[in-house]
């Protein structure tokens, strides 16, 4: 299995910016989790999905900020418009239920934004 | 509300040496625990989790935690750490009724020096 996979590794973009990461979870899995970890902030939960569905988007930071996950091997998280205070690094994560209880998550590599 | 608190941000110590790293968790209900490491510039990679039964688990890597209810602790250690093993210690916490979510501590650093 290749595991968790985000896309792009690396993104440099200008304030005001579309950006979008991209995230492959392991297949058969039915959970997708999005996460931003920061020096200041640790790492936050931005927003998980269920089959598909997104069923706790509290973490989203605000407006600018939005995920879909328009099929089970897929999903994406847009910021626009992007602004400094957005650089981090973003991890997809995913993680498959077994006799209806979830267990571990497994990470991607992670994307790191930067918003110049 | 839950939370999880690891108790030292960083903790240096000397290859060879055993290390404990802390963490505290609240909860009132049942909840399942995990340790993940994260590596510089990587994602996190769990090390070891307790879902039920004997209270001391063992993980990868020589590490090993024990789940203790009457003191909501779940320390993890190593008997003998390597240089490898420097890198970032994440404890988490799901509850077992919401689908997956974790919450995770703020890290310890542990850094190995020779």
């Amino acid at each position: 299995d290749a595991g968790v996979i985000q896309s792009p590794r690396h993104e440099v973009t200008e304030m005001g910016q579309e950006v979008t990461l991209r995230c492959k979870p392991i297949s058969g899995h039915d959970y997708l989790f999005w996460y931003r970890q920061t020096m200041m902030r640790g790492l936050e939960l931005l927003i998980y999905f269920n089959n598909n569905v997104p069923i706790d988007d509290s973490g989203m930071p605000e407006d600018r900020f939005s995920a879909k996950m328009p099929n089970a091997s897929f999903s994406t998280l847009k910021i626009q418009p992007s602004e400094p205070r957005d650089s981090a690094v973003y991890f997809c994560a995913s993680s498959g239920t077994s006799g209806g209880l979830t267990y571990e998550q497994y990470f991607g590599p992670g994307t790191r934004l930067t918003v110049t | 509300a839950q939370s999880v608190t690891q108790l030292d941000s960083q903790v240096p110590v000397f290859e060879e040496a055993p290390v404990e790293l802390r963490c505290n968790y609240s909860s009132s209900v049942s909840v399942y625990l995990f340790w993940y490491v994260q590596y510089p510039n990587q994602g996190l990679q769990l090390l070891l989790k307790y879902l039920s039964g004997s209270t001391l688990v063992k993980g990868i890597n020589g590490f090993e935690a024990e789940f203790n209810k009457s003191q909501t602790s779940f320390h993890l250690r190593k008997p003998s750490v390597h240089i490898s093993d420097t890198a970032e210690y994440f404890c988490a916490v799901m509850r077992g009724n919401q689908g997956g979510k974790l919450i995770f501590g703020q890290g310890t650093e542990l850094s190995v020096k020779p």
